[in-house]
């Protein structure tokens, strides 16, 4: 158990519909990563939050929305939902990027299946 | 050019034999080095975590990273059926860069 947790662990829902996956950090952990996986695809990274502020932006598509709350959560927002953003969302964390030996943490994932 | 580059494979091996995973990364800056094992559908899990060069060994597990030739290496011994995942290197530098992993499938 890495000490990520991510809910919900599974979804179905319907092209054009929105969902929200949420993301609580390890404990003491301040960034917030997402990323997201395709069948058969590497990690994309997303997003990453760093106590509350957006850090850094990677391929994140424009009907996508994140934000990191006081209490170090995070949510990752789909919306306009399309076939192609079926995959697995994973939430990691770490303590700080510039903390020696620091490394990143990863949950166990959302498996969401646009239909 | 990709920060990390690994050969996706597959790779497939009797059980017992020596495997070795192999990475590049792309800028001499880097320091920290990673290795996370992915079972199918789940989250990575770290595995093995360098600074600079030379080898870290934990139990079968053995990382090498030579920063002349930007090399990092993950050799697994007497490799199980329960050793059967992807394996995914990665890389910090002012973000986390991964490769796209490495699908090992152990054969009993």
């Amino acid at each position: 158990d890495s000490g990520v947790t991510q809910t919900p662990k599974h979804l179905i829902t319907a092209t054009g519909q929105r969902v929200t996956l949420r993301c609580s950090p390890r404990s003491g952990d301040l960034s917030v990563y997402w990323y997201q996986q395709s069948l058969d695809q590497g990690l994309q990274f997303l997003i990453q939050y760093y106590n509350g502020e957006e850090r850094a932006k990677g391929n994140i598509l424009e009907r996508f929305s994140a934000q990191q709350f006081p209490d170090l959560h995070s949510e990752l927002n789909l919306s306009s939902l399309e076939l192609g953003d079926s995959a697995l969302y994973f939430c990691a964390s770490s303590v700080d990027l510039y903390v020696s030996g620091n490394t990143i943490y990863f949950g166990e994932g959302s498996w969401l299946t646009v239909v | 050019q990709k920060e990390v580059e690994q050969d996706p494979g597959p790779l497939s091996v009797p059980e017992g034999a020596i495997v070795s995973l192999n990475c590049t990364y792309s800028n001499s800056a880097f320091q920290y080095f990673m290795w996370y094992r992915q079972y199918s559908r789940k989250g990575p899990e770290l595995l093995m975590y360098t600074y600079s060069s030379g080898n870290k060994e934990d139990g079968r597990f053995t990382a090498q990273v030579d920063k002349s030739s930007k090399y990092i290496s993950l050799f697994i011994r007497d490799s199980q059926p329960s050793d059967s995942a992807t394996y995914l290197c990665a890389s910090r530098g002012n973000q986390f860069y991964f490769g796209t992993g490495t699908s090992l499938t152990v054969i009993p």
